[in-house]
């Protein structure tokens, strides 16, 4: 069964870049089944999708960060990860990785969650 | 645009069933969603996803006190036999193109 895990720093400064790791076990990243993404829920608020790689490396962005936001996949280490640059106070959050279905589009595995939180 | 809309609250009784539901938004009735839980102080767990014919595919080791089904624009989430650890956050999923959107939640309490 596949797992994803969240890694990087709790606090990020205001105007710097946040950046996050997913480690993926019991699954290869390589897999042509799925593609990989990362969500995020501000405090008391829902989820937003952030964006989604496929393995061929296509990328596709939420329009409302698509400036700031780049994923990226390392298929050496089994890890994708997510950097957001030029962070405020409105990227706080909980962030998760997760694995899409490719055919069918839904999210079938998530991880646990990292709380970012943007302060000097 | 697609645009999901769910109720921000619901309830029922312990042991009872609910029915939860997610609306997309006008010109879009076609689409599959699909249905997730948070629990609070953990990841989202997936639960299924709902075809617009009302056929559903659940995630591995979802009990089959969960359920889906359609009506035109709405994709629902039956939950039977509530028990208290179904106390959670309920979120619908869909995806159009390369884009996701989200809706808003529906958090249920068991009485």
């Amino acid at each position: 069964q596949v797992q994803l895990q969240e890694s990087g720093p709790g606090l990020v400064k205001p105007s710097e870049t946040l950046s996050l790791t997913c480690t993926v076990s019991g699954g290869s990243i390589s897999s042509t089944s799925y593609y990989w993404g990362w969500i995020r829920q501000p405090p008391g608020k829902g989820l937003e999708w952030i964006g989604s790689l496929y393995y061929s490396g296509s990328a596709y962005y939420n329009e409302s960060l698509e400036s700031r936001v780049t994923i990226s996949l390392d298929t050496s280490k089994n890890q994708f990860s997510l950097r957001l640059t030029s962070v405020t106070a409105a990227d706080m959050s909980v962030y998760y990785c997760a694995r899409f279905v490719a055919v069918a589009g839904q999210a079938d595995s998530w991880g646990q969650g990292t709380l970012v939180t943007v302060s000097a | 645009q697609l645009v999901l809309t769910q109720s921000p609250s619901a309830s029922a009784s312990l042991g009872a069933s609910v029915k939860l539901t997610c609306t997309l938004s006008s010109g879009h009735s076609s689409y599959a969603i699909a249905w997730h839980q948070k629990q609070p102080e953990k990841g989202p767990r997936y639960l299924m996803k709902v075809n617009s014919d009302g056929s559903h595919t659940k995630g591995d080791g979802i009990p089959d006190r969960f359920s889906g089904s359609s009506s035109g624009a709405e994709r629902y989430l039956t939950i039977s036999r509530l028990q208290s650890e179904d106390e959670a956050d309920y979120y619908c999923q869909a995806w159009g193109g390369a884009n996701h959107v989200f809706g808003g939640g529906t958090k249920l309490t068991v009485l």
